[in-house]
């Protein structure tokens, strides 16, 4: 078990589909974070939210719209994907201190997506 | 951002020490180093980290090269649960930079 819940387990949606994944954590972290990893390949960052604000966004199309309601919170949100969005969608948090990512970050066990 | 080179794959025999090489000859003075594995269908798994001084913590030893080039995640009795890709990561103290993974080691233990 983590300490970070991510739901749900398992996704499938089609292109056409809306859709949203979910992130809790209540260890008090005021970072937040979603990775992407592809099969057989490491965790790709994607975005970044410190103190509730977007902190950093890696070029990721607009069809992932990432939102971050409190500070336990995390949402990504899905729009008009494609197949090969189909991935491992991790979310992680961490503390932050002196607005650095320099804590150790605690990952979710992440949502399988799968788009037809 | 410095990079680290690891072995693609290693593999161990249960209940003997293994020895997890990393290089980082770009190493900065401010980055830390830090160890991640990712078991079989869950997410990574914080280890260890450390700066110059090797560190030990109830997973898991750290042991630093002396010019910081490199560095050895030990892991003193193998155990099938230990099965795992593990990432060495560098981690700049004071950056806006967050935990880029490289490509890992896949380690299998045998029993």
């Amino acid at each position: 078990d983590t300490e970070v819940t991510q739901t749900p387990k398992h996704l499938v949606m089609g292109m056409t589909n809306k859709k949203s994944l979910k992130c809790e954590q209540h260890m008090g972290h005021r970072a937040m974070y979603w990775y992407k990893q592809k099969a057989k390949k490491p965790p790709e960052l994607m975005f970044v939210y410190s103190y509730e604000k977007l902190s950093i966004n890696e070029s990721v199309p607009s069809r992932f719209s990432p939102e971050c309601p409190n500070s336990s919170l995390l949402n990504l949100h899905l729009h008009a994907l494609q197949p090969e969005d189909s991935a491992l969608y991790l979310c992680a948090s961490s503390q932050e201190q002196d607005r650095s990512f320099n804590s150790p970050l605690h990952f979710g066990n992440g949502t399988r997506l799968t788009v037809t | 951002d410095a990079k680290t080179t690891q072995p693609n794959s290693m593999e161990s025999n249960e209940e003997e020490p293994v020895h997890l090489p990393c290089n980082h000859s770009t190493i900065s003075g401010t980055d830390y180093i830090h160890w991640y594995r990712q078991l079989p269908s869950q997410g990574p798994e914080y280890v260890i980290h450390g700066l110059t001084s090797n560190v030990n913590n109830r997973m898991a030893s750290l042991a630093i090269a002396e010019d910081r080039k490199s560095s050895t995640l030990i892991l003193h009795r193998a155990t099938l649960r230990d099965a795992a890709v593990y990432y060495c990561i560098l981690f700049r103290n004071s950056g806006n930079t967050p935990l880029v993974f490289g490509k890992g080691t896949r380690l299998s233990v045998i029993a």
